[in-house]
């Protein structure tokens, strides 16, 4: 079954460490997106990728950096820069006209 | 700007019972898409249901179906037969047809549902 896979589930930060979820989908989907959520709050959007070797920022970009170098991968890096990273996040791909995002079960990052 | 207002943050129904979540939006554009994710307690976004804005009547799935208000842009879902499995966090969404700013789409805050056994 087509899909998008996020790993790890949960994921532990040290201060000053820099840290990589990973997102892939089969889904042959073109673009895909990176969402923070926050409890109780609404996604917001971090970077989003329409094409290949393509991204761009979205409403909450600083601290975060990301990467699209092939169409089924789209890691999200969180760096030292991002002062408050505990959050749940959420990776989405978009195949185009009338379909709807399709999601990641998400990740989980804490800090220690 | 495009956004995408829940004004309801906790909404609660007895099981069985029907309950209706609001919805609006804010758009310049005449075409659009527009969608009703729920979020379980798992975390996992699943898609309840989505309305094209062209189309006027409204869709529906099983006990989900929206009332879709083009001129008002107002898009709320209404969920007859309220279920326990209902629970969850309940999102809309909105994305343009045509933008100059990629396919993004735009994203409620949510509302809450509690089912009442």
């Amino acid at each position: 079954d087509g899909g998008i896979t996020q790993s790890p589930k949960y994921l532990f930060r040290k201060e000053g460490q820099n840290v990589t979820l990973s997102c892939e989908q089969n889904l042959n989907h073109d673009a895909m997106y990176w969402y923070r959520q926050d409890p109780g709050q609404g996604l917001r959007l971090i970077y989003y990728s329409q094409i290949v070797n393509d991204f761009q920022k979205g409403d909450i970009a600083e601290g975060y950096s990301v990467s699209r170098e092939k169409k089924e991968s789209f890691p999200l890096t969180v760096t030292s820069a991002q002062k408050n990273p505990t959050a749940f996040y959420l990776c989405a791909s978009y195949g185009g006209g009338y379909q709807p995002q399709h999601f990641g079960d998400g990740t989980r990052l804490s800090i220690l | 700007a495009q956004t995408v207002t829940q004004s309801q943050p906790e909404m609660s129904v007895q099981e069985a019972e029907t309950v209706t979540l609001s919805c609006t939006y804010d758009t310049s554009e005449s075409d659009y898409y527009l969608f009703w994710y729920k979020q379980p307690p798992s975390r996992q976004m699943i898609l309840v249901i989505r309305q094209e804005a062209y189309k006027q009547q409204n869709a529906t799935e099983n006990r989900f179906s929206v009332n879709f208000q083009k001129a008002a842009k107002s898009f709320s879902l209404k969920i007859s037969d309220s279920q326990l499995g209902d629970a969850a966090m309940y999102f809309c969404a909105y994305r343009p047809l045509y933008t100059n700013t990629g396919n993004q789409f735009y994203f409620g805050t949510g509302t809450s549902l509690t089912v009442i056994p």
